[in-house]
């Protein structure tokens, strides 16, 4: 079974349509992150959490919200989904000595 | 913010050991240097970190000299399966790292026959 896991894999949905990512982990890990990719470019953080009650703005949270429901579960929410969200969204936890991140397979999200 | 510069592309034929430089020039004292591959529509995964001088590992070895304003990402007898993106990332990996491990654009390797 994967580490990572996110819900859906696939999305597509309209403008103006609230929208949920969910994302489990069975690492143990308490440091959660979730980013956005856009085609080639690189990964940009939007939320990041250390415990559960400690949540972050990365560097483009505008538009997105999130909860961290247990040490195994962060949701990114679009409270009301625009077309430039469009990207392929990964969650990923981080822990150990080195602080490794383990992503998730991705949800490709498209916003019509 | 420890701003990190990586060439976008590079070419390079099977079985050719293939160097990928990273400039830091701001890195910090607490910082450390950790490099990621990614597939197209997968997720980044872990290659190697390293603080100073050499690491290597199964996969590919770290090179960051005295300064460490730079680092050399260096992959021995490259194949086809090598062929993605790869990360250069700095930040304090004791102080919230997730704050400060900024994924840039990364460089595409592009691995022929």
């Amino acid at each position: 079974d994967a580490d990572v896991t996110q819900t859906p894999r696939n999305r597509i949905t309209k403008t103006g349509k609230r929208i949920m990512l969910e994302c489990s982990q069975t690492k143990g890990h308490d440091r959660m992150y979730w980013y956005r990719q856009d085609p080639g470019l690189g990964l940009r953080l939007i939320y990041y959490s250390f415990d559960v009650k400690d949540i972050n703005k990365g560097e483009i949270s505008d538009g997105y919200s999130v909860s961290r429901q247990a040490q195994a579960k962060f949701s990114l929410s679009l409270e009301s989904a625009i077309p430039n969200q469009t990207a392929l969204y990964f969650c990923a936890t981080s822990g150990g000595a080195r602080d490794e991140q383990f992503f998730g397979p991705g949800t490709r999200l498209t916003v019509l | 913010l420890a701003k990190t510069t990586q060439p976008i592309s590079m070419d390079s034929y099977e079985g050719q050991e293939v160097n990928i430089t990273c400039s830091h020039n701001n890195i910090a004292t607490n910082d450390y240097i950790t490099w990621y591959q990614q597939f197209p529509s997968q997720g980044p995964r872990f290659i190697i970190q390293g603080y100073k001088t050499k690491v290597t590992n199964e996969v590919a070895s770290l090179f960051i000299p005295a300064d460490r304003k730079s680092s050399t990402l260096s992959l021995p007898r490259v194949s086809l399966s090598d062929t993605a993106v790869y990360y250069c990332l700095v930040g304090d990996l004791f102080k919230g790292g997730g704050n400060k491990l900024t994924f840039g654009t990364g460089t595409q390797l592009k691995v022929e026959l």
